[in-house]
């Protein structure tokens, strides 16, 4: 069974620091260029990065360029996102997803920006 | 950055046949953008209908179909069923970002 699971999300004070996790199981993750998008309450789906097979190769939405880092291990099948200088338009439900020709998406983990 | 577009809803009558367009602030819409459709309930993640412009997961009712049509791309729904109500979202690839659309609700009724 292909299972996306991230963790890592909570409640973080404007300014703080927050790492999520994205660990996969079920299908072949270091073959796979993977995704973070997030949702914020009511809104729609916004893409923010995505990494290439072995790390090398990085894209990130203008809005989170310098603030939010994308990284991956391999041999932990485990996806992260870092993300510095939180505010409070950063609250949303952070999905990670697999390359389009695998199209799997994880449950999401909830990130709250508040004092 | 690129600015995809979305109609913000649309009903369909059970049984009957929907399309729902994306278009691209930068022009017209092709294969290179590598165009991909997701589907989303409410309380649910998003789930891959197409990818690859009109390429099917194997979860992927058959009823469901994308193409490009008049510089767009776009899922036609044929035979819609109760469970088809959902947010649509697609997704266009450019240079060194991805963007989404904006979604379009979906009625079935």
């Amino acid at each position: 069974e292909v299972q996306l699971v991230e963790s890592g999300g909570g409640l973080v004070q404007p300014g703080g620091s927050l790492r999520l996790s994205c660990t996969a199981s079920g299908f072949s993750f270091s073959s796979s260029w993977m995704h973070w998008v997030r949702q914020a309450p009511g809104r729609g789906l916004v893409w923010l990065s995505r990494i290439n097979t072995d790390g090398s190769s990085v894209d990130y939405a203008d809005f989170v360029k310098g603030r939010f880092t994308v990284s991956r291990d391999n041999a932990k099948n485990t996806l992260y996102l870092l993300m510095n200088s939180l505010r409070a338009e950063d609250t949303a439900v952070y999905y990670c997803a697999s390359s389009r020709g695998t199209g799997y998406w994880g449950q999401g983990t909830l990130v709250t920006v508040s004092s | 950055q690129a600015v995809v577009t979305q109609e913000p809803s649309l009903t369909v009558s059970p049984g009957g046949t929907v399309t729902l367009t994306c278009g691209s602030s930068t022009g017209a819409v092709t294969t290179g953008h590598y165009p991909s459709w997701f589907q989303q309930k409410p309380g649910q993640a998003p789930r891959t209908l197409i990818y690859d412009t009109s390429n099917k997961h194997s979860w992927t009712p058959a009823r469901f179909s994308g193409s490009l049509l008049g510089g767009e791309a776009a899922l036609t729904l044929s035979g819609a069923q109760p469970e088809d109500e959902a947010e649509y979202y697609c997704l266009l690839s450019y240079t060194s970002a991805r963007v989404f659309g904006g979604g379009t609700k979906l009625t079935v009724l």
